[in-house]
């Protein structure tokens, strides 16, 4: 079976500018994670989605959003980027019985210059 | 709010020899304890959960850890360390009854010595 998988692997952006990434759950999952890891701050929840509907937010602006698609797929946007937002941002998916994170994706790593 | 706490930022142990990394939780009953590893460029994976029931808990890659309530305690071990178990080590904790949102740790950096 297929991990989660994300794209882009890498990024790179100017400030101001948006960004849009992408995370596939493992198939059959519904649940989708996406997490933010920076050497500052660690790893921190950004939101949860299922079923298309997001059901948990953490605590980040409003400059970052997200949606499912029907398929499970999920997208992550963040727009006018700030230097603070360079980081890992990592995916994970889950069944929603017990709703674990057994697997992360790799992640994509943003880079704001 | 829960939080976890990770006291060693770094452990360094010899190839073979016995490892503990130590995790310690604020929440206000028990919540639904875990330990991710980080391998560079890669993403987290799930070493063991534990969410009620048996105190010791045992994971993947010979990994367990036991769940000490009165500690707020949930320690990672291994009788043996393997080069390969060179990597950062995460704990984390979730409300009960729910996996979703999970609050970690800072994280343990492992160097495993030859």
């Amino acid at each position: 079976k297929a991990g989660v998988t994300q794209t882009p692997r890498y990024l790179i952006k100017t400030r101001g500018q948006q960004v849009t990434l992408s995370c596939s759950p493992i198939s059959g999952h519904r649940s989708v994670s996406w997490y933010q890891q920076t050497p500052g701050q660690g790893l921190q929840f950004l939101f949860e989605y299922f079923s298309e509907t997001q059901r948990n937010k953490g605590n980040f602006p409003g400059r970052f959003s997200g949606r499912q698609f029907s398929n499970s797929r999920s997208e992550m946007n963040v727009s006018t980027l700030e230097l603070g937002d360079s980081a890992l941002y990592l995916c994970a998916s889950s069944d929603d019985y017990t709703g674990v994170k057994e697997y992360f994706g790799p992640g994509t790593r943003l880079t704001v210059t | 709010a829960q939080s976890v706490t990770q006291p060693d930022i770094h452990i360094t142990v010899s190839e073979g020899a016995s490892l503990e990394l130590r995790c310690n939780y604020s929440y206000g009953a028990t919540p639904y304890l875990f330990w991710y590893v980080q391998s560079p460029g890669q993403g987290l994976q799930l070493l063991l959960k534990y969410f009620s029931g048996d105190t010791l808990v045992q994971g993947i890659k010979g990994f367990e850890a036991e769940f000490k309530r009165s500690q707020s305690s949930f320690n990672l071990r291994k009788p043996s360390v393997h080069w390969s178990d060179a990597a950062e080590y995460f704990c984390a904790v979730a409300n009960p009854g729910s996996a979703r949102q999970l609050t970690f740790g800072s994280g343990t950096q492992l160097t495993v010595l030859p």
